[in-house]
């Protein structure tokens, strides 16, 4: 089945400063990326979803300046915390599909990265 | 919009038992709906899905689902647990956002705890 790796697994860093994580489709062109944050015992909840070539879009309640997303080309996307603070805290993950729009294709998931915040 | 109830966030059965695990979902328009299974400190592996073809879905891991229109559920069952199904499980609904593009909507989560 397709592969999805995220980059880095785990990261702390100090409050203040800022993050870049990793989304790759190792065998497969993505054209939409997806990602997720989920807290504690909670569901996966959407952050955003971006289209190779073009704006992320953003789901409502999420600063698009403080989680930058830049997705340039097929097989990778990036997410960027920016000044970090404890409450981003969190397990980030991301998905690729390789179809766009109404037709059905399946999101193939990362194993997520664990940021600490301290 | 559409969304997906799971029902009981905390299930338990012995090992060797039955696995039921109960989920409902709202939606105007014939939904996607699917399974995935997530371990700790993981991504999540998709389970099974529908999508409008047989409304008995059979995934991995002996794992199958059936899709009831009049009930608006999508029930995840295994006959016989195993102590490896012991992780999360989130029921998710397909949908379309204002731009037409398709994202998921998934569920509060079951974990699942099995008895030795």
């Amino acid at each position: 089945g397709a592969v999805v790796s995220q980059h880095p697994s785990r990261v702390i860093c100090k409050s203040g400063t800022s993050v870049k994580i990793e989304c790759r489709s190792l065998d497969f062109q993505a054209t939409t990326m997806f990602w997720y944050r989920q807290f504690p015992k909670q569901s996966l909840m959407l952050m955003a979803t971006s289209n190779e070539g073009s704006k992320a879009t953003y789901e409502q309640g999420v600063e698009k300046d403080k989680f930058l997303i830049n997705h340039a080309s097929l097989t990778l996307s990036t997410l960027t915390v920016t000044s970090a603070h404890p409450e981003d805290s969190s397990f980030y993950i991301c998905s690729a599909r390789e179809g766009q729009g109404s037709d059905y294709n399946e999101q193939f998931f990362g194993p997520g990265t664990r940021l600490t915040v301290l | 919009a559409q969304s997906v109830t799971q029902l009981g966030s905390h299930v338990s059965v012995s090992e060797g038992a039955l696995v039921l695990l109960r989920c409902n979902y709202s939606s105007s328009v014939p939904p996607y709906l699917f399974w995935y299974v997530q371990y700790p400190n993981q991504g999540l592996q998709l389970l099974l899905k529908y999508t409008s073809a047989a409304t008995l879905v059979k995934g991995i891991n002996g794992f199958e689902a059936e899709f009831k229109k009049s009930e608006t559920s999508f029930h995840l069952t295994k006959p016989s647990a195993h102590m490896s199904d012991a992780a999360e499980y989130f029921c998710a609904v397909s949908d379309l956002d204002n731009f037409g593009n398709e994202k998921l909507t998934f569920g509060t989560g079951t974990r699942l705890t099995i008895i030795p």
